[in-house]
């Protein structure tokens, strides 16, 4: 198996634009999970989704965010206009059972907001 | 609101030496503490776990100490080698098996020398 694959790897863009990052999960896995990473703020999970269905999505900073999840083997995640305070490493990630204890992660995007 | 507070930020390590990390928790509903290990470029991977259950967990040259009344934990890296460079993550969540988050600690960066 592939693992979990993310794209792109690195994203530059500048503010105001719009940012759509992209998710393929392990297959047969059930649950997704959205994360960013900080050095300020460390990881946080933005939005978990169950069977293709969000559940929680109370980690997502604003409205700008939005996140979907289509069918089982892919999720975007969108920042919309994106503003600099945006720039993180972006991290997917699935699991076979709803609950993150088991979750695999993919290798992350490195998104630049200039 | 940090739920899980971790120490130290970094830790340097000299070969074969013991490497301890640091985690207490807030929350005493959560009934599941899971230690991920993330190399650069890489997203986070799951190293070890342990459930308030038992005092002690051993996986190879990691081990999981808890202590439930002062909700804290421990990862301890027996002779630490240079491959075990990377950042740690303690994390705890309620393993509900339906709509549980992970919380992450801070993360500590560990360095082993030669």
């Amino acid at each position: 198996d592939a693992g979990v694959i993310q794209s792109p790897r690195h994203e530059v863009t500048e503010m105001g634009q719009e940012v759509t990052l992209r998710c393929k999960p392990i297959s047969g896995h059930n649950s997704l999970f959205w994360y960013r990473q900080t050095m300020m703020r460390g990881l946080e999970l933005l939005i978990y989704f169950n069977n293709n269905v969000p559940i929680d999505d109370s980690g997502m900073p604003e409205d700008r965010f939005s996140a979907k999840m289509p069918n089982a083997s892919f999720s975007t995640l969108k920042i919309q206009p994106s503003e600099p305070r945006d720039s993180a490493v972006y991290f997917c990630a699935s699991s076979l059972r709803f609950t993150n204890t088991e979750a695999f992660f993919g290798q992350g995007t490195r998104l630049t907001v200039v | 609101q940090q739920q899980v507070k971790q120490s130290p930020q970094s830790l340097i390590v000299q070969k074969g030496g013991i490497s301890i990390i640091n985690c207490a928790y807030e929350n005493t509903a959560f009934d599941y503490f899971p230690w991920y290990q993330q190399f650069p470029g890489k997203g986070p991977a799951l190293l070890i776990a342990i459930r308030p259950d038992v005092s002690e967990k051993k996986e190879g040259r990691f081990t999981i100490s808890f202590n439930k009344s002062a909700k804290q934990f421990s990862l301890h890296i027996m002779d630490s080698q240079p491959g075990d460079s990377a950042t740690y993550f303690c994390a705890a969540t309620r393993d509900t098996g339906t709509a549980s988050k992970l919380t992450f600690g801070t993360g500590t960066r560990l360095q082993v020398t030669l």
